[in-house]
């Protein structure tokens, strides 16, 4: 079983509107949170990130929010944009040397006209 | 600005032929990673190396090698290509540690490998 799971696994939403991803995760301890974007043949790119302490972030209309007790994080995009259509990952680093990333399998989402 | 740069963006190879896909920083990142990426899956790590002359196993490590023998290059090789190897395959590379709040990966392009 992934230890980052997201849902929904895809989304289609007409631009101009607001949507949330959703990422569950069992890792623990972990170190931080981030959310990255992914456009297609493209590599990720970082959005936002948390520690454990952070309950909110936001990167202009990416809203990032983290509750560490229910180990879940979410990822808010409002007014979408046609350029919002990627892939969204959630990323948990692992406490200790180098930089140990654990991925979701991400929310591939699409903005239509 | 280059950042990561990863070589080729495609390749296709036979079954059993070797390879080697190329990755070079140039953020003086000590942190160096390799990752595949398969549908409906999220990336797996296969080597990583936190330093010149230091490389280590990731999660998915069988049938690849690397090497780091300077700090900008982390180049992955495909000992005999087989037909579970076609994916995407990221190279990334970051600062080792830092405080609190961690160290952005930063990733390439990717390759699009396909083994026929």
């Amino acid at each position: 079983k992934n230890q980052v799971e997201q849902s929904p696994q895809s989304l289609i939403i007409l631009e101009g509107k607001n949507c949330t991803l959703q990422c569950n995760y069992t890792v623990s301890p972990f170190s931080n949170l981030r959310w990255y974007k992914q456009d297609t043949g493209r590599g990720p790119v970082s959005l936002t990130i948390m520690t454990f302490s952070e309950n909110t972030k936001s990167n202009g209309r990416y809203t990032a929010t983290l509750d560490a007790d229910t180990k879940q994080s979410s990822l808010h995009i409002t007014a979408s944009q046609l350029s919002d259509s990627a892939s969204y990952i959630c990323v948990v680093r692992v406490p200790g040397g180098g930089n140990k990333l654990t991925f979701g399998t991400g929310t591939q989402l699409k903005v239509e006209l | 600005n280059a950042g990561v740069t990863q070589t080729p963006k495609f390749q296709v190879l036979k079954t059993g032929q070797s390879m080697t896909l190329q990755c070079a920083q140039d953020m003086n990142h000590e942190y160096m990673s390799w990752y595949r990426q398969d549908p409906g899956m999220g990336l797996r790590l296969i080597h990583y190396s936190v330093g010149a002359g230091i490389t280590d196993q990731g999660e998915v490590p069988n049938g690849y090698n690397v090497s780091r023998s300077t700090t900008e290059d982390f180049p992955l090789r495909l000992l005999s290509a087989a037909p579970s190897q076609t994916s995407v395959y990221f190279c990334a590379s970051s600062y080792a540690s830092a405080p609190s709040h961690g160290t952005e990966a930063f990733f390439g392009q990717g390759t699009r490998l396909t083994v026929v």
